[in-house]
């Protein structure tokens, strides 16, 4: 089974662009899940999304949004970045959802710096 | 804020030592998890220990979980040079309003010299 892909693997923006992330899960999995991982913070649950709605959000601002296609397969977004927007956005996937938190399978991550 | 918090926050050792790292946490949980990444990229879990579960092993790997206390403890056996990774746990615990959520811990960043 092919793994968790994300593309793009880096990416440069400027402040105040937008940009989209896509995660293509395990096949089978249902389950989509988004982190953001600085130095400072560390990892971030962004949100979680199972069968195209979003099941869980994490705190942070509506800048931040996603979708998940009917194929599994996710997007995010974050529009009008900014300099602490730069962070590893990961992906994983996971054939469980909602009630219980079983294996997930990250992919390689998307490198996002914002200047 | 990080529902998992792990000890030490960085260890050194030689190849052919074991390394211990801890993680404590403040919620009940359903799970914990542990994952390993290496320096930029993707996690890649490791094992997963039930509540009602009280150790667990695979391979090098030694999983403790005390749910009165909170805490876990990571044990690698016999450590080599390709263990040097951060090394993260991960809690699965109910969220208001329904669903599960796994959060991640600080991590404990492990390095192992020849």
């Amino acid at each position: 089974k092919a793994g968790v892909t994300q593309t793009p693997r880096y990416l440069i923006k400027t402040r105040g662009q937008q940009v989209t992330l896509s995660c293509s899960p395990i096949s089978g999995h249902r389950s989509v899940s988004w982190y953001q991982q600085t130095p400072g913070q560390g990892l971030q649950f962004l949100f979680e999304y199972f069968s195209e709605t979003q099941r869980n959000k994490g705190n942070f601002p509506g800048r931040f949004s996603g979708r998940q296609f009917s194929n599994s397969r996710s997007e995010m977004n974050v529009s009008t970045l900014e300099l602490g927007d730069s962070a590893l956005y990961l992906c994983a996937s996971s054939l469980k959802s909602v009630y219980t938190k079983d294996e997930q399978y990250f992919g390689p991550g998307t490198r996002l710096t914002v200047t | 804020s990080q529902q998992g918090e792990e000890d030490p926050q960085a260890l050194s050792i030689q190849e052919g030592e074991n390394a211990t790292m801890n993680c404590s946490y403040k919620t009940s949980i359903n799970n914990l998890q542990w994952y390993r990444q290496n320096s930029g990229r993707g996690l890649v879990h490791l094992i997963l220990i039930r509540s009602n579960e009280r150790e667990k092993h695979s391979g090098r790997l030694r999983v403790t979980l005390d749910t009165s206390k909170k805490s876990s403890s990571l044990l690698i056996t016999a450590s080599r040079a390709a263990d040097t990774a951060s090394y993260f746990c991960a809690t699965d615990a109910r969220v208001t309003g329904g669903g599960n959520k796994l959060t991640f811990g600080t991590g404990t960043q492990l390095k192992v010299e020849l």
